[in-house]
């Protein structure tokens, strides 16, 4: 079962910005357990691109950034580009499951 | 550069078993977990189970228990998954992820090609 409930599309405009959200409960993101991003193109394995909750590994640009309040998390994407046009997928430890678990995906589509 | 790379496509019939491999390099094997995650078309990603080489220990998913086992040879940082009694709900995409961290903390930042399992 999925614990981590993601929009399944979210969509904007060329330089826009978009948000994803990642609602989680106490056994996971509420627990303070840390949050994870990843981006998956079509046919191809998924992609690290925020951990720690806000931190972005080298090489991704600082137009993508996470937050995390009580049992929600999200993903900004600022100044949108096509090459953005991706499923993004939030990850974190769940206590009931005593595994990680992921959400479900959000399939970005830039205009 | 870490790199994993996975064994190829298989194609199983049901009930059988299958095993897959996943090899690390570039970075020193033991320091690492390495998780297995799959996915169906189109769907999701659904974490199976993790090992600490340097220790042998597992963690699997509920819904594996009793039907996967992961297992790990540090002489040659290879990492296996074998999944059995599969049925056709097990023709998916399964990835090997090189994990940093606790569990609470963990993070996925390498992972394998992917690897497709058919049963048919």
């Amino acid at each position: 079962q999925t614990v981590l409930t993601q929009p399944p599309s979210v969509s904007g405009a060329p330089g826009q910005r978009v948000t994803i959200s990642c609602t989680g409960s106490n056994a996971n993101i509420g627990a303070n357990f840390d949050v994870s991003w990843y981006q998956q193109f079509p046919r191809t394995a998924p992609k690290l691109l925020v951990f720690g909750d806000n931190k972005r590994p080298s090489g991704v640009p600082d137009r993508f950034s996470a937050s995390k309040s009580g049992t929600s998390a999200s993903l900004a994407i600022t100044g949108l580009q096509p090459d953005d046009e991706a499923v993004y997928f939030c990850h974190s430890y769940d206590t009931d499951l005593r595994g990680s678990t992921f959400g479900g995906g959000t399939t970005l589509s830039v205009l | 550069q870490v790199h994993l790379v996975q064994s190829g496509a298989e194609v199983k019939k049901p009930g059988s078993s299958v095993r897959i491999s996943c090899k690390t390099s570039g970075d020193t094997f033991n320091k690492y977990t390495v998780a297995w995650v799959r996915q169906a078309p189109g769907q999701g990603l659904e974490w199976m189970g993790r090992i600490i080489p340097q220790f042998d220990i597992t963690n699997y998913a509920q819904k594996f228990q009793g039907r996967v086992t992961i297992t790990a040879d540090t002489s040659t940082s290879t990492t296996y998954m074998e999944l059995s009694s599969l049925t056709s709900e097990d023709s998916v995409v399964y990835y090997c992820a090189r994990g940093k961290g606790v569990d609470t903390t963990m993070v996925y930042d390498f992972w394998g090609q992917g690897t497709l399992v058919t049963v048919s």
